[in-house]
C-alpha cells in the first residue's frame, strides 16, 4: 500500500496563479482533511470530507475549494494565490472511526 | 471554543532523562485524544491514541492518561534518547472525526 500520496512535493507559484494540490489514498478510508502548516502554529484544518460528495470547511477554508469525487482522490484548489498561502500542506485520511489519521509527506509551497 | 494547549518548547533534555510534555484541551463532550511526531523534514506519524477517560495509549516507550477530571493528555517517557528528537503535537478528534492541533512542543536530546 502507496498510503497517502501527496504531489507535488515542492511548487513555486506567482501571486495570482491558481493550481491543484493532489491527494490520493489507496485504503478506501472514508474520511480524509486537509491542513496547513505555518511555524508556531501547529496545523490548522482547512477543509475535511466524511465521504465522497461530502466536503466541509475547517479552521481557515478562505481562499481554498476542495471536491471529493471519489472515495480516493481529494483535491486541494487554490483559487488565486497569495503569499499568506505560502505554508507546507498536508493531506490525512481516516478509516475505522477508532483510529487516528494517517497523513501524507506533505506540500511545500511558496507564493512570491 | 475548542482548543488543544501544549507546553511551549524548546524542550531540552539529556539522553536518558525523564521526558513530560502537557497537553490539556477544551471540548465538548467526549473526544478522543492523541499525540503525533514529526520528525524533521517529514509528515506525522501518529504517536499513540485514546478514545475514552482513564485510557492510558502508549508506543515506543512512551505513555499517556486520559484524564477527564484534569482534561489533560500528558505525554510521557520514562529515558529519552537522541532520536526521540522530533515535534510532538497533541490532538483532539470530536464526534464528527474533525482532528484539532496544538501549536506542538520541539524536543532536543543531546548525547
Amino acid at each position: 500500500n502507496a498510503g497517502v500520496t501527496q504531489t507535488p512535493k515542492f511548487q513555486v507559484l506567482k501571486t495570482g496563479q491558481s493550481m491543484t494540490l493532489q491527494c490520493a489514498q489507496d485504503m478506501n478510508h472514508e474520511y480524509m482533511s486537509w491542513y496547513r502548516q505555518d511555524p508556531g502554529m501547529g496545523l490548522r484544518l482547512i477543509h475535511y470530507s466524511v465521504g465522497a460528495g461530502i466536503t466541509d470547511q475547517g479552521e481557515v477554508p478562505n481562499g481554498y475549494n476542495v471536491s471529493r469525487s471519489t472515495t480516493e482522490d481529494f483535491p486541494l484548489r487554490l483559487l488565486s494565490a497569495a503569499p499568506s498561502q505560502t505554508s507546507v500542506y498536508f493531506c490525512a485520511s481516516k478509516g475505522n472511526p477508532n483510529y487516528g489519521y494517517t497523513f501524507g509527506s506533505g506540500t511545500r509551497l511558496t507564493v512570491v | 471554543g475548542n482548543s488543544v494547549t501544549q507546553m511551549e518548547g524548546p524542550v531540552t533534555l539529556s539522553e536518558e532523562a525523564f521526558l513530560t510534555i502537557n497537553c490539556t484541551y477544551t471540548a465538548t463532550g467526549y473526544p478522543s485524544l492523541f499525540w503525533y511526531v514529526q520528525y524533521p523534514g517529514e509528515g506525522l506519524q501518529l504517536l499513540l491514541k485514546a478514545t475514552k477517560a482513564d485510557d492510558k495509549g502508549s508506543n515506543k516507550g512512551f505513555e499517556a492518561t486520559y484524564r477527564k477530571e484534569t482534561t489533560s493528555f500528558h505525554l510521557e517517557k520514562g529515558s529519552v534518547q537522541v532520536s526521540d528528537s522530533a515535534v510532538y503535537f497533541c490532538a483532539w478528534m470530536d464526534s464528527s472525526y474533525k482532528l484539532i492541533f496544538g501549536s506542538g512542543t520541539r524536543l532536543l536530546v543531546r548525547p
